[in-house]
């Protein structure tokens, strides 16, 4: 089992959907990242968090540490938003965990 | 362009060849990363340099052998891979371990 799951692994959705895709994680973090990845395989970082809720542009990530648990949301969805979301936490040292990623298609 | 740019963007290279994949970085970060991602598996860290010291491997094969030559370049050299290793390598950089990462977009290697 991996220390971090997410969900849904693909999501499709018509442009201007409010989309959320959910992260949960077995192991105490330090901080959560949110990365998105372009089918030409570069990796962009979104986020970075530890508590709370952070926002930028449409993007907007929340945290629940009692609960390991983080979203991601995109409002007013785009097809320039479909990528791979990944997310991963990390655990102090060297070590992150990363998830098998959120394949988003936004259709026109 | 992040900032990390790596090189070759493609890679084909037979099981016997030797290769080396490039990265370089000019943003001043200390830590510098290599991963490789496989389909439909999460990121795996192969090889973490910190102020140009190799400070993590984790149980990579030796046909992997990273090189940080200074703190803005690392280098994978590749020799007597197998298919199995065929895979996006990306190189990653950041100021301290675990924070503010950027990424290269990656070489796609394929292993014939």
């Amino acid at each position: 089992k991996n220390e971090v799951e997410q969900s849904p692994q693909n999501l499709t959705a018509q442009e201007g959907e409010f989309i959320t895709i959910n992260c949960s994680y077995s192991v105490g973090i330090s901080a959560l990242h949110w990365l998105q990845q372009h089918p030409g395989g570069g990796i962009v970082s979104l986020f970075m968090l530890s508590s709370g809720k952070k926002k930028h542009g449409r993007l907007i990530a929340t945290i629940n540490i009692q609960e390991k648990h983080s979203s991601l949301h995109i409002t007013a969805s785009h097809p320039r938003d479909s990528a791979v979301y990944i997310c991963a936490v990390y655990t102090g040292g060297n070590q992150f965990y990363f998830g098998t990623g959120t394949s988003l298609t936004v259709i026109p | 362009e992040t900032g990390v740019t790596q090189t070759p963007r493609h890679l084909v290279m037979g099981m016997t060849n030797k290769k080396s994949l490039k990265c370089e970085q000019h943003l001043g970060h200390n830590a510098m990363y290599w991963y490789k991602q496989s389909a439909k598996k999460p990121l795996e860290l192969m090889f973490v340099y910190s102020l140009e010291e190799r400070v993590e491997n984790n149980s990579v094969p030796s046909r992997f052998s990273p090189e940080c030559p200074n703190s803005s370049h690392l280098f994978l050299h590749l020799h007597t891979l197998q298919p199995e290793d065929s895979a996006l390598y990306l190189c990653a950089s950041s100021q301290d371990r675990g924070q503010g990462y950027t990424f290269g977009s990656g070489t796609r290697l394929t292993v014939v």
